[in-house]
């Protein structure tokens, strides 16, 4: 089973800044790894797809990098409605695997 | 605009059985293969199951093989996750997902909003 490894758990930052999200997997997954965006009482949304790729909708502040184990979601100018929990997950083997989550709080 | 609605969710004895289901729109629902995920409350993502379009390729955790089944029903844009001999530890919200990717099932693109499942005596 592959882990997906999460830094750091939670993130304090404030409107505006910028944010580095990591994820960090114990084999390669190639490039199939995908970010989620979930709110309190939500289900999750699909932000990021095979590392860079945004989903529909999705603004381009929101930017995923990375390759094989290592992974970063980058989200440039924080808004209020971002601040929630993150996850990344892998669809490169089964079973299909999420990271622990970050949670991006303000500070 | 896909839509996917869970309903099933329940309070249900340890040892115990429960059927959950998902009504599927907006989309072509026999081309695309569908996941069951879950949230133990206060946790993380937790996959459990995906089935193929034609319903033929199934896969499971390892946590709830040989105790939940996966099934679809095309005709009725509807996916199905029996569940039997329930654990505490079943405990959860239950997500149906669509799933897409190249050459894969790669990641969940569309979620429904989810329901709950306790397991409790």
């Amino acid at each position: 089973e592959i882990v997906l490894t999460q830094s750091p758990v939670t993130l304090s930052l404030s409107p505006g800044e910028r944010a580095t999200l990591s994820c960090r997997a114990s084999q390669s997954v190639s490039s199939y790894l995908s970010w989620y965006q979930q709110k309190p009482g939500q289900a999750p949304r699909l932000l990021i797809y095979d590392a860079s790729n945004r989903a529909t909708g999705i603004p381009a502040r929101f930017s995923g990098s990375g390759s094989g184990t290592d992974f970063t979601l980058t989200i440039s100018s924080l808004e209020p409605e971002d601040f929630a929990v993150y996850y990344c997950q892998q669809g490169s083997n089964w079973p299909l695997t999420f990271g622990g989550g970050t949670k991006v709080e303000i500070k | 605009e896909v839509q996917l609605e869970e309903s099933g969710g329940d309070l249900v004895q340890p040892g115990g059985s429960l059927g959950l289901s998902c009504a599927a729109s907006g989309f072509t629902f026999s081309g695309s293969a569908m996941s069951w995920v879950r949230q133990a409350p206060g946790k993380g993502l937790e996959w459990v199951s995906t089935l193929s379009g034609g319903g033929f390729n199934t896969y499971y955790a390892d946590s709830v093989k040989g105790r939940f089944t996966i099934s679809r029903d095309n005709s009725k844009n509807t996916l199905y996750l029996q569940m039997n001999s329930l654990r505490a530890e079943d405990t959860a919200v239950y997500y149906c997902a669509k799933v897409s990717g190249t050459g894969g099932y790669r990641r969940f693109d569309s979620w429904g909003q989810g329901t709950l499942v306790t397991v409790s005596s």
